[in-house]
């Protein structure tokens, strides 16, 4: 059983740049959600995908989207990044309906 | 709204003695708890679940932690600390909202180990 992978592993931008971030999801799993981590801080919330719509969101701005593709892998898409963005993001999947989320290795963003 | 305040964001122990961190939750509907771990330049790695089941959860590693309605607590304990569990531990609660378990999670409790 093939577990949650991210790519990739640390990414540095400039403030202003766009930024692409791919998530595969654990085999057999059909939802996708992101967590952006602050150094510090907790995982917070950005957005969950099923059936490749979004389903529940964060309190992030429109500049953070994403897709989730019909093998259920996903991206994150960050625009405008700001120094603020910096952060690791995490991706995690489940069943439908499930509680329990199964988490990847996370994407480490520098914005400078 | 949910919410999870972890007190203490870094608590040290010796090698062997009893590891207690601490987790109150908020939540308008029964939750869902959990306990997740994080080792340096990692992901999360999931330690125990609460589902509204037994009150008391055990995990891996030697972990449990106690669902407590009244208290609104979930701490997490293990008798004896070994080094490996030298790491950051995250308390989180999940509800169902339109159809999506969202998880919000604590600040963090780091935990060191001292041999």
């Amino acid at each position: 059983e093939t577990g949650v992978t991210q790519s990739p592993t640390h990414l540095i931008k400039t403030r202003g740049q766009q930024v692409t971030l791919r998530c595969s999801s654990q085999s057999g799993h059909n939802t996708v959600s992101w967590y952006q981590q602050a150094l510090g801080q907790g995982p917070q919330f950005i957005f969950q995908y099923y059936r490749e719509e979004e389903n529940g969101r964060g309190n992030f701005p429109p500049r953070f989207s994403g897709l989730q593709f019909p093998n259920y892998s996903s991206e994150l898409n960050v625009n405008a990044l700001e120094l603020d963005d910096s952060a690791l993001y995490l991706c995690a999947s489940s069943l439908e309906d499930s509680y329990e989320q199964y988490f990847g290795p996370g994407t480490r963003l520098t914005v400078t | 709204a949910q919410s999870v305040t972890q007190l203490g964001s870094h608590v040290s122990v010796s090698e062997g003695a009893l590891v207690l961190l601490r987790c109150n939750y908020s939540s308008s509907v029964p939750p869902y708890l959990f306990w997740y771990v994080q080792y340096p330049n990692q992901g999360l790695q999931l330690l125990l679940k609460y589902t509204s089941a037994a009150t008391l959860v055990k995990g891996i590693n030697g972990f449990e932690a106690e669902f407590k309605k009244s208290e609104t607590s979930f701490h997490l304990t293990k008798p004896s600390a070994h080094m490996s569990d030298a790491a950051e531990y995250f308390c989180a609660v999940s509800e169902s909202g339109a159809g999506s378990y969202q998880l919000t999670f604590g600040k963090g409790t780091k935990l060191s180990v001292i041999p």
